[in-house]
């Protein structure tokens, strides 16, 4: 079975500073990869997506995301966060055709103004 | 276009009661998921239908099940609640061969008491 692990449960920054979340998955074969964010009384929205082809993908307000097939890992970017950042974000996983995503635990990201 | 709807949005029900939560999704998909999200066990998979049928179901008792209509309207059905099953309760479509993209709604929160 899939898992995906996000080692950071809450991170704090003040605005400007840069941002970088981690994302590890466990499964070997072909994967799809997502990051979601839920503002503060919102529903889950996509970010940005993997599925093939160059592994740094760019996404909606200025995030970006690294795929590093060896490490497993898919680690979510933003040079310079603002206060309307501040979020809960979440690390998802398919594997091949399923449509069933794994989710991370994720990431309470406080941005101070 | 509209997103995904859930209804309701809130429901309070007492243990031992059964619930049914409805879910439209965005016009033109066909596939529907639902997610169960608590704070101690995160967003876990409960199952998918697509054409009516369920094609993937996620590791919850029995007393979670669903359907899919002609219209791919869904709806989750929950018997004999347990304080467990307090839960935000989501639901997401996605469009058929667009790989694993998909749409969430805002969810049912649902408290068992």
């Amino acid at each position: 079975a899939q898992s995906v692990s996000q080692h950071n449960h809450h991170v704090i920054l003040s605005e400007a500073a840069s941002l970088e979340l981690g994302c590890n998955y466990s499964y070997g074969g072909t994967v799809n990869l997502f990051w979601y964010v839920q503002y503060p009384g919102q529903h889950l929205q996509l970010l940005l997506k993997y599925f093939s082809g160059d592994p740094l993908v760019k996404g909606i307000k200025g995030f970006e995301a690294e795929f590093i097939k060896s490490k497993f890992s898919f680690n979510l970017r933003k040079p310079s966060v603002q206060w309307s950042d501040t979020a809960e974000y979440f690390c998802a996983v398919s594997s091949g055709s399923a449509r069933q995503l794994t989710f991370g635990s994720g990431t309470q990201l406080t941005v101070l103004p | 276009k509209a997103g995904v709807t859930q209804t309701p949005r809130y429901l309070i029900k007492t243990r031992g009661q059964q619930v049914t939560l409805s879910c439209s999704p965005i016009s033109g998909h066909r596939s529907v998921s639902w997610y169960q999200q608590t704070p101690g066990q995160g967003l876990q998979f409960l199952f998918e239908y697509f054409s009516e049928t369920q094609r993937n179901k996620g590791n919850f008792p029995g007393r979670f099940s669903g359907r899919q209509f002609s219209n791919s309207r869904s709806e989750m059905n929950v018997s004999t609640l347990e304080l467990g099953d307090s839960a935000l309760y989501l639901c997401a479509s996605s469009l058929p061969g667009q790989q694993n993209i998909q749409y969430f709604g805002a969810g049912t929160r649902l408290s068992v008491l």
